[in-house]
C-alpha cells in the first residue's frame, strides 16, 4: 500500500508556465516531508517541511504543506527547460533516528521551449 | 557544494566481479546510511539501512550475502556487490543523514551506474 502518493506522474509544460506538483501522504508518526529533483543523476534536496501553512520558497520554487489534510505541493513559476526533471516527495517517520524516508514514485516534468 | 561523496560514478566490469562503492559524508558524522537502487524511469527503492558500527538492515528481497554493506566509521559506508551478474546493474546512490541534530534532512551521493558485462 502506497504510503506516499505523488501526482500527476508525469506533466508536459511549455516554457513560462506554471506547474503544480502534488503528494500526500499516509504515515503513523509523521516527522517532515522532503522534495528533492532528480536529472541524469543522484536526487538534489529542494525543501524540507515540518509544519504546515508555512511557504518555503527558493527562487522559482515554492512549497507548502497542509497537516491536516496530508499534503503537500511544490509550485514551479516560470518554467525553464532546466526545470525539467523527475521531483520526488519523500516522508520522514518520527520513529527513531535511522528510519529510511518513504519515497513517492516521482511526477517526470518535462519543460518544452 | 556536496555534502555526501560517492564513489566511483561509473563502473563497467565482466560478469562475476565483486564492486566496491563507497558513501563518504563530507561535513558532518552520519550513523545512519542508506543505500538505494533504481532502475531506468523507476523511484528509488531502499535496499538497506547501513548502521555505523553494527549489522546493516535489509529490506526485504534484498540478498544479504550478495549486497554487503560495512559501515566501519561514522563518515564512510561501503557497498560491495559480489560476483555482480547483468541483471545487478542498475543506479546504486547513497544517502545519509547527520547525527546529533533533529530533523536533518537527508542527502544524496551522485550515484553508482553499474554495468556489467
Amino acid at each position: 500500500e502506497d504510503k506516499v502518493v505523488q501526482s500527476p506522474l508525469s506533466l508536459v509544460v511549455h516554457e513560462g508556465d506554471t506547474v503544480t506538483l502534488n503528494c500526500s501522504y499516509e504515515v503513523t508518526n509523521f516527522r517532515s516531508l522532503l522534495w528533492y529533483k532528480q536529472e541524469k543523476k543522484a536526487p538534489t534536496f529542494l525543501f524540507m517541511l515540518t509544519s504546515s501553512g508555512i511557504e518555503k520558497k527558493s527562487g522559482r520554487l515554492s512549497s507548502i504543506l497542509d497537516k491536516k489534510e496530508l499534503f503537500s505541493i511544490l509550485n514551479i513559476t516560470a518554467t525553464q527547460t532546466g526545470d525539467s526533471a523527475v521531483y520526488l516527495c519523500a516522508v520522514g517517520e518520527r520513529n527513531s533516528g535511522n528510519t529510511p524516508l518513504v519515497f513517492g514514485k516521482g511526477t517526470r516534468l518535462s519543460v518544452i521551449a | 557544494g556536496a555534502v555526501v561523496s560517492q564513489h566511483p560514478s561509473w563502473v563497467i566490469c565482466k560478469s562475476g566481479t565483486s564492486v566496491k562503492i563507497e558513501c563518504r559524508s563530507l561535513d558532518f558524522q552520519a550513523t545512519t546510511m542508506f543505500w538505494y537502487r533504481q532502475f531506468p524511469k523507476q523511484s528509488l527503492m531502499l535496499m538497506a539501512t547501513s548502521n555505523e558500527g553494527s549489522k546493516a538492515t535489509y529490506e526485504q528481497g534484498v540478498e544479504k550475502d550478495k549486497f554487503l554493506i560495512n559501515h566501519a566509521s561514522l563518515t564512510l559506508s561501503t557497498l560491495t556487490v559480489t560476483s555482480a551478474h547483468p541483471e545487478d546493474s542498475s543506479f546504486y546512490i547513497c544517502s545519509a543523514r547527520g547525527q546529533g541534530v533533529s530533523n536533518q534532512p537527508q542527502h544524496f551521493g551522485d550515484g553508482t551506474r553499474l554495468s556489467i558485462l
